[in-house]
């Protein structure tokens, strides 16, 4: 079966350093990525997605993140972080064919003034 | 553009009631649907998602339904309330080949 796994479930970060949440995925074939921010009692927000193409992804508020198929890893990045991009971050997998996706654990992001 | 409603925001209901939450979307048409419960401090669980009107698959069994009666409708009931069917209740909608986009959730808290 598929698996998300985010290691670090807490990162905290001072205001403005940077920072990685890592994802990796146990996937033999084809799939799409995404990551996801949740902000206390809200539903979840596409922060970016691969599909296809270019491994390094833009997303927004500054995120991208690098799909790497041999590591199975899509890490997420920020050169600088903000507090108001405190919050949990969720990674997620699809496989190409099928119409489930699969969630990482969370990682909770707090960034310290 | 496409939006997703999902009411009620927060419900409080005694153990043995009835439940039903419902979600719609708009903008789209046959969009796959899905109900997704995330326990405090825990990752999200998919309970059911559909392909179709009337198309519904369960991923855990347990004490929930959902029906999909409309082609933008997606609608999660209880016959009746556990303890442990607290949580955050999440509505999402997707098409082939794009990412999910979520409601904004219901807090259900079982009393």
């Amino acid at each position: 079966a598929q698996s998300v796994t985010q290691l670090d479930s807490q990162v905290p970060v001072f205001e403005e350093a940077p920072v990685e949440l890592r994802c990796n995925y146990s996937s033999s074939v084809s799939v799409y990525l995404f990551w996801y921010v949740q902000y206390p009692n809200q539903g979840l927000q596409l922060l970016l997605k691969y599909l296809s193409g270019s491994t390094l992804v833009k997303g927004i508020n500054g995120f991208e993140a690098e799909f790497n198929k041999s590591q199975t890893s899509f890490h997420l990045r920020k050169p600088s972080v903000h507090i108001s991009d405190t919050a949990e971050y969720f990674c997620a997998v699809k496989k190409g064919y099928g119409q489930n996706f699969v969630f990482g654990p969370g990682t909770r992001l707090s960034v310290l003034p | 553009s496409q939006t997703i409603h999902q009411w009620p925001a927060t419900l409080v209901q005694p153990v043995g009631s009835p439940l039903s939450l419902e979600c719609t979307v708009e903008g789209t048409s046959n969009p796959n649907l899905y109900w997704y419960r995330q326990a405090a401090g825990r990752g999200l669980q998919l309970l059911f998602y559909s392909v179709g009107i009337g198309q519904i698959s369960s991923e855990v069994p347990q004490n929930l339904s959902a029906s999909r009666p409309q082609d933008r409708q997606f609608i999660l009931s209880s016959k009746k309330l556990l303890l442990s069917d607290s949580g955050f209740y999440l509505c999402a909608w997707s098409r082939v080949n794009s990412p999910l986009h979520f409601g904004n959730g219901t807090r259900l808290t079982v009393t």
